[in-house]
């Protein structure tokens, strides 16, 4: 089982609705949970960073954290076409070396 | 807060050239900080972790003699290839991290282009 594992193919909203994505992870020990995104061509931007069960907002990005089910999820709210990019879910490492475990990924296209 | 610079952006070079890339933290002191590799569509590849004052640890596969790591100070770690070939081209992104359960912040990445 992989560590960190998104699993929905590209997916498209159109402009003003909610995308909605989703991580699993497999280490239950994991402490700190992230969200990048990534435009093509570019490196990763940290959006979201989530330590505590349930949701936690910030502008129109809201993150979910359950631990006991081992999912973080990340709501895009009103879409705009600038927030076409990858998503990459990342997961700290429980053994203190400060490594992260990253999803492959989630490709967003937000159509106007 | 919490920038990382990456220099050079973007590198041309011939074979058999070495290339140093710089990556500090601007505004924060970084225990470890993180070299990555990226090819084209694909995920983000970990090469290796460093922390001031110590080796670096690299991932299995990647030849510390190849890739050169450098972390001399909590603000700067550079990465050096070295004798770089076509088949090193590609993506190298450094990320600094301000400890245990903090997250990474990347650098805007140095494309590497080795003719």
């Amino acid at each position: 089982q992989k560590e960190v594992e998104q699993n929905s193919g590209p997916l498209s909203v159109p402009e003003g609705a909610i995308a909605s994505l989703n991580c699993t992870y497999s280490d239950r020990v994991s402490q700190s949970f992230f969200w990048y995104r990534q435009y093509s061509g570019k490196s990763p931007e940290l959006i979201m960073s989530i330590y505590s069960n349930g949701d936690k907002e910030d502008g129109r990005f809201t993150a979910q954290l359950n631990k006991a089910s081992q999912y973080v999820s990340l709501l895009i709210r009103d879409s705009q076409p600038s927030d076409s990019a990858t998503y990459l879910c990342a997961v700290g490492s429980p053994g203190g070396n400060n490594r992260l475990a990253f999803g492959k990924g989630n490709q967003v296209v937000v159509i106007p | 807060g919490a920038v990382v610079s990456q220099h050079p952006s973007r590198v041309i070079c011939k074979s058999g050239t070495s290339v140093k890339i710089e990556c500090r933290s601007l505004d924060f002191q970084a225990t470890t900080m993180f070299w990555y590799r990226q090819f084209p569509k694909q995920s983000l590849m970990l090469m290796a972790t460093s922390n001031e004052g110590s080796k670096a640890t690299y991932e299995q596969g990647v030849e510390k003699d190849k890739f050169l790591i450098n972390h001399a100070s909590l603000t700067l770690s550079t990465l050096t290839v070295t004798s770089a070939h076509p088949e090193d081209s590609s993506f190298y992104i450094c990320s600094a991290s301000a400890g245990r359960n903090q997250p990474q912040h990347f650098g805007d990445g140095t494309r590497l282009s080795i003719l």
